[in-house]
């Protein structure tokens, strides 16, 4: 199966910036998806990396090196808001996606 | 309807006792999915399907059930429920990608907080 790795937690600073890791094992299939999962609630989508670089959307980026299996998600100007896990998912198999136990960030005044 | 929905919420449930999980979308998709959600073990595959009649088997298969009678609608059934059960179950949907096989974006129901005592 698809193994996934990325911190248990992290703590940045309201305002800061933080980057979050994901390593993967490659496979025939190509994309990286980043979710945000806030307490209590169903993840939602933030990301699809298909080929390799660095893609913007507003405050959150995410980069992709298909060869090295590795991403990472990019938050800028950190808002309280913004505490939630963060969730990496690697292509899995025909249709289907693996999930990273996610990463917990807490955002602190 | 928007999206895609779970019922019931939560629940409570005796050991040993039949339990069915609803999931309905309205986004006409044609991929389903249900997860558990557990500390520490994250999102985990329970049961698939990529298009109504078909379904398949993910990661953690054992002791739930599926049926695809419809595109929308994909019930995940609990046989005879366990405390190993207790999780909070997500179904997920997405359209099946251009790309055969490639995965495409899951969207996310609200879940369904289940505890087996």
């Amino acid at each position: 199966g698809q193994n996934i790795d990325q911190p248990t937690e992290m703590t940045a600073t309201e305002g800061a910036i933080v980057q979050i890791n994901c390593t993967y094992q490659t496979s025939g299939f190509n994309g990286l998806f980043w979710y945000q999962q806030h307490a209590g609630e169903a993840p939602t989508f933030l990301s699809y990396n298909v080929l390799d670089g660095l893609e913007e959307k507003g405050r959150f980026s995410s980069f992709l090196s298909r060869s090295k299996g590795y991403s990472y998600l990019l938050l800028k100007e950190l808002q309280m808001k913004d505490s939630a896990s963060y969730l990496c998912a690697a292509p899995g198999g025909y249709q289907k996606v693996t999930f990273g136990t996610g990463t917990k960030l807490q955002v602190i005044p | 309807i928007a999206g895609i929905t779970q019922a019931p919420t939560s629940q409570i449930l005796a050991a040993g006792r039949r339990m069915t999980l609803r999931c309905t979308q309205d986004m006409r998709h044609n991929a389903m999915y249900w997860y558990r959600q557990d500390l520490g073990l994250g999102l985990r595959l329970i049961h698939y399907s990529n298009t109504a009649g078909t379904t398949g088997k993910g990661e953690v298969p054992d002791g739930y059930s599926v049926s695809r009678a419809n595109t929308d609608d994909f019930p995940l059934t609990l046989a005879s429920a366990v405390p190993s059960q207790t999780s909070v179950y997500f179904c997920a949907s997405s359209r099946i990608s251009l790309a055969g096989g490639q995965p495409d974006t899951q969207y996310f129901g609200p879940g369904t907080r289940l505890t087996v005592l």
